[in-house]
């Protein structure tokens, strides 16, 4: 079946410490991105990507880094510059035209201890 | 990016059907509205999408006003599993906008 995978489901990291979180899909999508959400607020864009080797900034990048090698992998880096990282994050893909739906992935919720 | 307006939240009973509303007075002609809904600790899932005539499909219907500034998700029969955060949006299907801009959505509770 085909989907986004994410992991892990649950992540914990000590302050200053850099973590990264892994999101893979085999949808053949072209986009792909990365969500933060916070306890009972909506999500906040953090980056995305429309083709290989090319991603932008969202509305929240600062303190995060991603790569786009491959179609199907679109890591994401928490850095330890990120001040409050705590939250639950979610990749989502998409094909080229957005009149189609968003798939995304189960989410990975990080913690800072 | 035109924005949507939904209400924090809604209740309804199990079996019975429940109307989301969606105001998107902003909405411009090539816009889509989607639907997503997401459930406790889970990603958003898609449940339907539309640009001017009514939508069906096997989980919801979607209905868009004749100017388009309003649309409503329709579950026909509500279950304890429709509980959930739906969230109205609107994409672009020109251009390079296809960033999705979510806001807080609908909060629904389904009573037994």
């Amino acid at each position: 079946d085909g989907g986004i995978t994410q992991s892990p489901k649950y992540l914990f990291r000590k302050e200053g410490q850099n973590v990264t979180l892994s999101c893979e899909q085999n949808l053949n999508h072209d986009a792909m991105y990365w969500y933060r959400q916070d306890p009972g607020q909506g999500l906040r864009l953090i980056y995305y990507s429309q083709i290989v080797n090319d991603f932008q900034k969202g509305d929240i990048a600062e303190g995060y880094s991603v790569s786009r090698e491959k179609k199907e992998s679109f890591p994401l880096t928490v850095t330890s510059a990120q001040k409050n990282p705590t939250a639950f994050y979610l990749c989502a893909s998409s094909p080229w035209t957005a009149s189609y739906g968003y798939t995304f992935g189960s989410g990975t919720r990080l913690t800072v201890v | 990016d035109a924005k949507t307006t939904q209400p924090n939240s809604m209740e309804s009973n199990e079996e019975e059907p429940v109307h989301l509303p969606c105001n998107h007075s902003t909405i411009s002609g090539t816009d889509y509205i989607h639907w997503y809904r997401q459930l406790p600790s889970q990603g958003p899932e898609y449940v339907i999408h539309g640009l001017t005539s009514n939508v069906n499909n096997r989980m919801a219907s979607l209905a868009i006003a004749e100017d388009r500034k309003s649309s409503t998700l329709i579950l026909h029969r509500a279950t304890l599993r429709d509980a959930a955060v739906y969230y109205c949006i609107l994409t672009n299907s020109g251009g390079s906008n296809y960033k999705l801009t979510f806001g807080k959505g609908t909060l629904l509770t389904v009573n037994p």
